[in-house]
Parts: structure tokens; C-alpha cells; sequence
């Protein structure tokens, strides 16, 4: 069983609307939770990181976690074109802090 | 700051031959990771350094795999010889860690621009 599991997509949104990004984990204990995003010939770059229940917001990205269900989400609001791209999640477990586990990643296509 | 720098950015060889891989990590970072990504996949760890220690090298294909990070700074990989299969991005990250209130925990991992592996 994968540690860590993702929708590979594509998702396909249109330009301004919400989009939604799932992941879901294997259950361990948990420590912390990390979207990134990568284009298309690019390496991931650090969208968010989460480590208690809830929500949390920067922009127009919004990170959830729900510890209990074991799942962690990704609403991106009012979706730009150039949001268009993989979406990885990942997860490190809290008795190997150290170490990360990456989902196989959402492709997100925004349409103008 | 500078970030995790890679180098080559490119590289094509011909199966059986050798080929090696520099990654310089963020400076103050402590662990060190290089990952292999085939496309469509997230990346797969290969090996993790904490200072100059491999802690977890269990996805490292030993038999043609080889890693070293002198000095706990800078890290290079190498494959000999390499396979068809081993196409893919070699990315390099690196991260920091520390102890807060007597529990470990760690910063994020920042990656490099990676390496892009043809074997022909």
C-alpha cells in the first residue's frame, strides 16, 4: 500500500474558478503536510505546509487537514491559467521526521 | 539566499557508461536528499544524508549506485554503468533540522533544478 495517495487527473477547471486537490495518507503518525507545485520540465517548488487540524491560508491557496480522516486538501481560488500544472503532496511521519513521502501528483489544467 | 544548485542540468549518455551528478545544498541545511523522478511519478528517494551520515539509503540500487557527501556540504551520485532504465530527473534537495522542546522536527525541503538523464 503507497504511503501517500493522489488523483493523477487530469482536473480540469476554468479560468476563476475553485480548485480542489486531494490527498489522502497511510495511518502512521503524522506529522506534517506539504503541497508543491511543478510545471511541466521543472523541479517542485513549496506551495504550503500544515501541521495541525484545520485550515490554513495564504493567498489564494488554502490548505486542509484533516487528521482524523487522514486526508489533506488543496483549494485553489480563482484559478489562473499559469496555476496549470502537477501538484504533489507530500508527507513526513513523526517517527522519522526526516523523511518524505511524495503522492504521484494532480495534473491541474486551468482553461481560460 | 541561494537555493540547492545542481549541475549538469542535462545529460545524455550511452548505456554502460558512467555518469555523475554535484548537488550544493542551501547553506545551514543539515539533510541532504537525492530523489529520482520518472515522468508522471512523484520523487523517489534514493538516499538521505543528515550532516555527512547516510541514514537511508534503502531505494539506493547499490550494485550501480553510488553517493558521497564529504565534509556534510556538498554531495555527488553517481551511476556505473548506466542503464536504459535509469532515464529520468535526478533532483536534489535539502532541509533543516532541529529540536524543539525535546522533539525533533524539521524545516521543509527545498529542491534543486535537477538533472535531466538520458540513456541512450
Amino acid at each position: 500500500q503507497k504511503e501517500v495517495e493522489q488523483n493523477s487527473g487530469p482536473l480540469s477547471v476554468p479560468e476563476g474558478a475553485i480548485a480542489s486537490l486531494n490527498c489522502t495518507y497511510s495511518d502512521r503518525v503524522s506529522q506534517s503536510f506539504f503541497w508543491y507545485r511543478q510545471y511541466s520540465g521543472k523541479s517542485p517548488e513549496l506551495i504550503m505546509s500544515i501541521y495541525s487540524n484545520g485550515d490554513k491560508e495564504d493567498g489564494r491557496f488554502t490548505a486542509q487537514l484533516n487528521k482524523a480522516s487522514q486526508y489533506v486538501s488543496l483549494l485553489i481560488r480563482d484559478s489562473q491559467p499559469s496555476d496549470s500544472a502537477t501538484y504533489l503532496c507530500a508527507v513526513n511521519w513523526g517517527y522519522n521526521f526526516n523523511k518524505f513521502y511524495f503522492g504521484s501528483g494532480t495534473k491541474l489544467n486551468v482553461k481560460p | 539566499e541561494a537555493g540547492v544548485v545542481q549541475s549538469p542540468r542535462y545529460k545524455i549518455i550511452e548505456k554502460k557508461q558512467p555518469v555523475a551528478f554535484w548537488c550544493n545544498p542551501i547553506s545551514g541545511h543539515n539533510t541532504l536528499y537525492w530523489y529520482r523522478q520518472n515522468l508522471g511519478q512523484g520523487p523517489e528517494l534514493l538516499i538521505r544524508y543528515e550532516n555527512e551520515e547516510a541514514v537511508d539509503d534503502s531505494q539506493l540500487p547499490k550494485d550501480r549506485f553510488s553517493a558521497e557527501r564529504l565534509k556534510g556540504v556538498d554531495s555527488t551520485l553517481k551511476i556505473q554503468p548506466a542503464e536504459l532504465g535509469d532515464s529520468a530527473v535526478y533532483l536534489c534537495a535539502s532541509s533543516s533540522y532541529g529540536w524543539t522542546s525535546g522533539r525533533a522536527s524539521t524545516d521543509t525541503q527545498y529542491f534543486g533544478p535537477g538533472t535531466r538523464l538520458t540513456v541512450l
